[in-house]
């Protein structure tokens, strides 16, 4: 079946550092792949999306590229700040499944 | 004006007992969802309605029972609460029906239940 896969955190960096949060999926199809971002005590919001193979989702300065070819969804930033804190989901439309969450800390 | 808003935000409950969660959206959406994520922050799809209709409803003990009355408002009941359902439930919207591939939800801020 259908699955997302992101690599685990907690994730620590310094601020101004470049940021990776790895993500594959498995599917059936070409669903649409999404990152939500979930900051403390409140519900997860759509960070960034792409609808097909080869779109580049971008938002607040995250990226992200739909790869077909090697089934990976990396969200990446080029230099983070403290307010990035936050936990980062992976996830997978159609059925809607979200990889397991990925914290990420930004010390000053 | 909150898009998505659940209540209670907290709830503490003795084992056994009968809570409802309420959940409403005001954006107009046809489908609606309930989540629950647990203390590693894993996030489980239990539910979904499409306009009043149920159209996903995953391995969830039949102790949860979703209840819609419109399609703006989508309640979760719980019977006999037990230590393990202890957990965050998010309820969600979105515009398209969950299965199409390129739906955008909208979550609710959470609501954290303590089964004691």
């Amino acid at each position: 079946g259908n699955s997302v896969t992101q690599m685990e955190g907690p994730v620590t960096l310094s601020e101004e550092a470049f940021l990776t949060i790895n993500c594959t999926y498995t599917a059936t199809g070409y669903p649409s792949l999404f990152w939500y971002v979930q900051y403390p005590g409140e519900g997860l919001q759509l960070l960034l999306k792409a609808t097909k193979a080869d779109d580049k989702g971008s938002n607040k300065g995250f990226e992200a590229t739909y790869r077909k070819e090697t089934t990976s969804f990396h969200l990446e930033k080029g230099s983070v700040q403290v307010s990035d804190s936050a936990v980062y989901f992976c996830a997978l439309g159609g059925k809607l499944i979200f990889g397991q969450g990925t914290e990420l800390s930004v010390k000053p | 004006d909150t898009a998505v808003s659940q209540t209670p935000k907290y709830l503490v409950t003795q084992m056994g007992n009968d809570k409802s969660i309420k959940c409403e959206q005001n954006l107009g959406h046809d489908t609606m969802y309930w989540y629950k994520q647990d203390s590693k922050k894993f996030l489980k799809i239990m539910f979904s309605y499409n306009n009043k209709e149920l159209i996903i409803n995953e391995t969830v003990p039949n102790r949860f029972s979703p209840k819609s009355p419109d399609k703006a408002h989508l309640n979760l009941h719980i019977n006999s609460l037990e230590l393990g359902d202890s957990a965050v439930y998010f309820c969600a919207s979105s515009q398209v029906q969950g299965g199409k591939g390129n739906e955008k939800l909208f979550f609710g801020s959470g609501t954290q239940l303590s089964v004691l």
